[in-house]
């Protein structure tokens, strides 16, 4: 199992400014992954961060916009840059449990764009 | 590309059984997984099928089959505590994992 910690729980941000969510992982883990949940939706992959290479992101998302950081083992961010209203959304850290279908997630960080 | 469907809401009397399904078209495939989301919490895992039958949790049973791209949740003697959102999820090759449309479950009395 994993104890996955995210910061902040929430926020309220005005638009064009940028926010960075942290993931801290109370184990040491090779992928982690980064989701998006919209109000009433299913959960968006935007990307898999690896620890010493760039971070690979799903078609729709790119990198200027959501920048992702994974210094080491147990930690990544993922900044949500020049945000809009469209981008308000619950964001999910998550690792898995390796060759098995179980993922592990943190409380989410729900953010809401004026 | 990753398509996984599922019904939007089912309803179902307390004490009773209730089948969630899945279909999906994916590129590439290990395994189904299914994930519980109450309200305002975040999803946790139920089950996780990576070869065809029945796998079975408790009061929960998953079903895969391979050749049908096709899988279910099973919930038994429901209880209100599991009004919630279901999702099921594939693993595919690179371990990353897609979600389905999710489905709302309401059980009434």
């Amino acid at each position: 199992s994993a104890v996955i910690s995210q910061k902040p729980s929430r926020d309220i941000c005005q638009r064009g400014t940028s926010l960075t969510i942290q993931c801290q992982v109370d184990s040491q883990v090779t992928m982690m992954f980064w989701y998006r949940q919209q109000p009433g939706q299913s959960l968006t992959l935007i990307a898999t961060a690896n620890q010493g290479s760039e971070a690979t992101y799903e078609s729709g998302f790119v990198i200027d916009k959501f920048p992702i950081s994974r210094p080491n083992l147990t930690f990544s961010t993922l900044t949500v840059s020049n945000m809009s209203p469209e981008d308000s959304s619950i964001y999910l850290c998550s690792v898995a449990t390796p060759g098995t279908g179980e993922l592990f997630f943190g409380e989410g960080s729900r953010l809401t764009v004026l | 590309g990753q398509s996984l469907e599922q019904p939007s809401e089912v309803t179902a009397v307390e004490g009773a059984i209730v089948q969630i399904n899945c279909t999906y078209q994916t590129s590439g495939f290990y395994g189904l997984s299914w994930y519980q989301q109450h309200d305002g919490g975040a999803p946790t895992f139920l089950s996780y099928n990576a070869l065809d039958g029945l796998e079975e949790t408790g009061r929960f049973s998953s079903f895969l089959s391979r050749s049908d791209s096709y899988g279910y949740l099973l919930l038994q003697e429901l209880q209100m505590k599991d009004s919630a959102s279901y999702f099921c999820a594939v693993r595919a090759p690179g371990n990353q994992f897609y979600f389905g449309t999710g489905t709302s479950l309401t059980v009434i009395p």
